[in-house]
């Protein structure tokens, strides 16, 4: 069964800090790993999608790695502000589920709650 | 519109009641997904169409549960007899590509409290 593990559950840190939110994940095919931004009460949005070509790819203050050798992910925000308090969402796409999509086709993780404190 | 939008954005109802959720997808989107999201946890897919298509619906919980997108665009997720174990946020979400290749955009969701 594809499964998508995140580290830690949860994390504080204060304002101005970095911080680094892990993904390991046993999805097989892999297609590619994205990284969603979810703040209370919203919607997930897109941070990064990575194909198995790439290992490293970045969106302003966040950085997301990855190694499809150990199927590994992370995710690194650099000088953290209070707005990116939220939780974020590592979802790993399988290859061959093009017709479905459905629950194996895209594998979510629990997400790691950030909480940035001034 | 620009992005997907659901409605109502809130919604509580007595144990027992139906409830329909509706979801606008980005106009020209092929697939549609939805999910069921519990507090603190992430996403769990319900089921999927590909235009007018459900071609998944294998995450439904049971069959109170219902989905349609009559004329492959908007959406509506039908719970019948709704149960306090309905109560999550449901999200839509909307993609330009076949099954779950393509970016995903997500609507805000519908807070469903069964009370």
């Amino acid at each position: 069964k594809n499964q998508v593990e995140q580290s830690p559950q949860s994390l504080i840190i204060l304002e101005g800090k970095n911080c680094t939110l892990q993904c390991n994940y046993t999805v097989s095919p892999f297609s590619n790993l994205r990284w969603y931004k979810q703040d209370t009460g919203r919607g997930p949005v897109s941070l990064t999608i990575m194909t198995f070509s790439e290992n490293t790819k970045s969106n302003g203050r966040y950085t997301a790695t990855l190694d499809a050798d150990t199927k590994q992910s992370s995710l690194h925000i650099t000088a953290s502000q209070l707005s990116d308090s939220a939780s974020y969402i590592c979802v790993v796409s399988a290859s061959g589920y093009l017709v479905g999509g459905g629950a194996d086709g895209l594998t979510f993780g629990k997400g790691t709650h950030l909480i940035i404190q001034p | 519109g620009a992005g997907v939008s659901q409605s109502p954005r809130y919604k509580v109802a007595k144990r027992g009641q139906d409830v329909a959720l509706r979801c606008d997808p980005i106009s020209g989107h092929v697939s549609l997904f939805w999910y069921q999201q519990a507090l603190g946890q992430g996403p769990e897919f319900l089921t999927y169409f590909q235009n007018e298509a459900q071609l998944d619906k294998s995450g439904l919980p049971s069959d109170r549960f219902f989905a349609e997108r009559p004329e492959g665009s908007v959406s509506t997720l039908k719970i019948q007899r709704t149960q306090q174990e309905d109560s999550a946020v449901y999200l839509c979400a909307s993609s330009l590509e076949v099954g779950g290749s393509g970016e995903l955009f997500f609507g805000e969701g519908s807070r469903l409290t069964v009370l």
